[in-house]
């Protein structure tokens, strides 16, 4: 069965940080996987996905994520972050058809010192 | 283009009472997948829904089930409801391409609480 781990509960980093959300998954086969991010009291926003290909991806609001298999990781990163980047962040992995039924990681909320 | 709309997005139940929750997917995606967010459970997969048709189905007791339009709007139905059903419950869109997938697009859920 597919699992996720999100070792780190919560994180704290100063604005202008860099950032490294840690993500292991646990999954058979070629694994698709995800980077959600959340409000409060909001939906799922998607940063980024890996489905194959380069292992390096890029996402939405300067996010990145490295697949690395021989580590079973999916760690997320940003080179510098903002006050807006508080949020909880959810990592995901899918089954072989995609998207459709998720597996999420317990998820890191991220809080920013000004 | 319009997101995934979740209607009501507030609800307040009484413990027995059962409820449904609507969820109108993005444009052209035919597939509906439900989860479930609580605190102590995190981000639980209830089930999908494609072409009408039930294809996967998280662990929850039958109290929880679903439907599916022809226009692939989804329903959600929890009959006999507990207070452990109070959470935030989200719905996803996804395209269910064959040869590729895609990601799926969130709403902003609905908030039952069982009182």
């Amino acid at each position: 069965a597919q699992s996720v781990t999100q070792p780190d509960i919560h994180i704290t980093v100063s604005e202008g940080a860099s950032l490294e959300l840690r993500c292991n998954y646990s999954y058979g086969a070629t694994p698709y996987l995800f980077w959600y991010v959340q409000s409060p009291g909001q939906g799922l926003q998607l940063l980024l996905k890996y489905f194959s290909g380069d292992t390096l991806v890029q996402g939405i609001k300067g996010f990145e994520a490295e697949f690395k298999r021989s580590q079973s990781s999916f760690n997320l990163r940003k080179p510098s972050v903002h006050w807006s980047d508080a949020a909880e962040y959810f990592c995901a992995v899918g089954a072989s058809q995609g998207a459709q039924k998720l597996v999420f990681g317990q998820g890191t909320r991220l809080t920013i010192n000004p | 283009k319009a997101g995934v709309t979740q209607t009501p997005r507030y609800l307040i139940k009484t413990r027995g009472q059962q409820v449904t929750l609507s969820c109108s997917p993005i444009s052209g995606h035919r597939s509906v997948s439900w989860y479930q967010q609580t605190p102590g459970q995190g981000l639980q997969f209830l089930f999908e829904y494609f072409s009408e048709t039930q294809r996967n189905k998280g662990n929850f007791p039958g109290r929880f089930s679903g439907r599916q339009f022809s226009n692939s709007r989804s329903e959600m139905n929890v009959s006999t409801l507990e207070l452990g059903d109070s959470a935030l419950y989200l719905c996803a869109s996804s395209l269910r391409s064959g040869a590729r997938n895609t990601e799926a697009f969130f709403g902003q859920g609905t908030r039952l609480t069982v009182v």
